[in-house]
């Protein structure tokens, strides 16, 4: 299975202060014009849900702070200024290679 | 209002089966292919399976080969997983997942399945 490593797992951030996560990929997740990488975030007691798709397309309803980038293996997130309701785990996951693999979770706190 | 509800999780002896049921509403059911995952505080989140449009297409992660069964009912929206020969390894809580091919975009609010005597 491909394996998804994030860094850091535990990320305090001072409201209104950048944050970034990584995401590195044991093998290139381009295929047919797209690269499968995208974002999600849980929120306390809530199901995940799609921030980011196809590295770097923001879902309809996230805020402009989230953004992706990256290609081939090396994937980040970034938050331009961390809010309150930002506080969640967040998951990098590749669709290029079945089983489809998820990477451990950041978890983001107020420091 | 766009969602997917589950149902049919609870407390299955080792060895026994359970069948989920996820129930869409809000778009247009056929036109998706669809999902389910799995979450666990020790192996994190995990995909299960994944059927087709037509659901002539299906796929299992290994560990559930020849165990689970995924199917879908168009005319009802109702995607459904068939869990037989039950593991303590397989306690998660299940969610029903929406998306185009590779990906994620609509998840349930989750379906917990306990395997234990």
């Amino acid at each position: 299975d491909i394996l998804l490593t994030q860094s850091p797992l535990s990320l305090p951030v001072t409201l209104g202060q950048p944050a970034s996560i990584s995401c590195r990929s044991t093998q290139s997740l381009y295929a047919d014009g797209n690269t499968y990488l995208a974002w999600f975030q849980q929120r306390p007691g809530q199901s995940p849900r799609r921030l980011i798709y196809k590295v770097s397309n923001r879902d309809s309803g996230v805020p402009d702070r989230f953004s992706g980038s990256g290609s081939g293996t090396d994937f980040t997130l970034q938050i331009s200024r961390v809010e309150a309701e930002d506080v969640a785990v967040y998951y990098c996951m590749q669709g290029k290679f079945w089983p489809y693999t998820f990477g451990q979770g950041t978890k983001l706190e107020i420091k | 209002e766009v969602q997917l509800l589950e149902s049919g999780g609870g407390l299955v002896q080792p060895g026994g089966s359970l069948r989920l049921s996820c129930a869409a509403s809000g778009f247009t059911f056929s036109n998706y292919g669809m999902r389910w995952l799995r979450q666990t505080p020790g192996k994190g989140l995990e995909w299960v399976s994944a059927i087709s449009v037509s659901g002539d297409g299906t796929y299992y992660t290994d560990s559930v080969k020849g165990r689970f069964t995924i199917s879908r009912d168009n005319s009802r929206d109702t995607l459904y997983l068939q869990m037989n020969s039950l593991r303590a390894e397989d306690t998660a809580i299940y969610y029903c997942a929406r998306g185009p091919r590779g990906d994620v975009d609509l998840w349930g609010q989750g379906a917990l399945v306990t395997v234990s005597s």
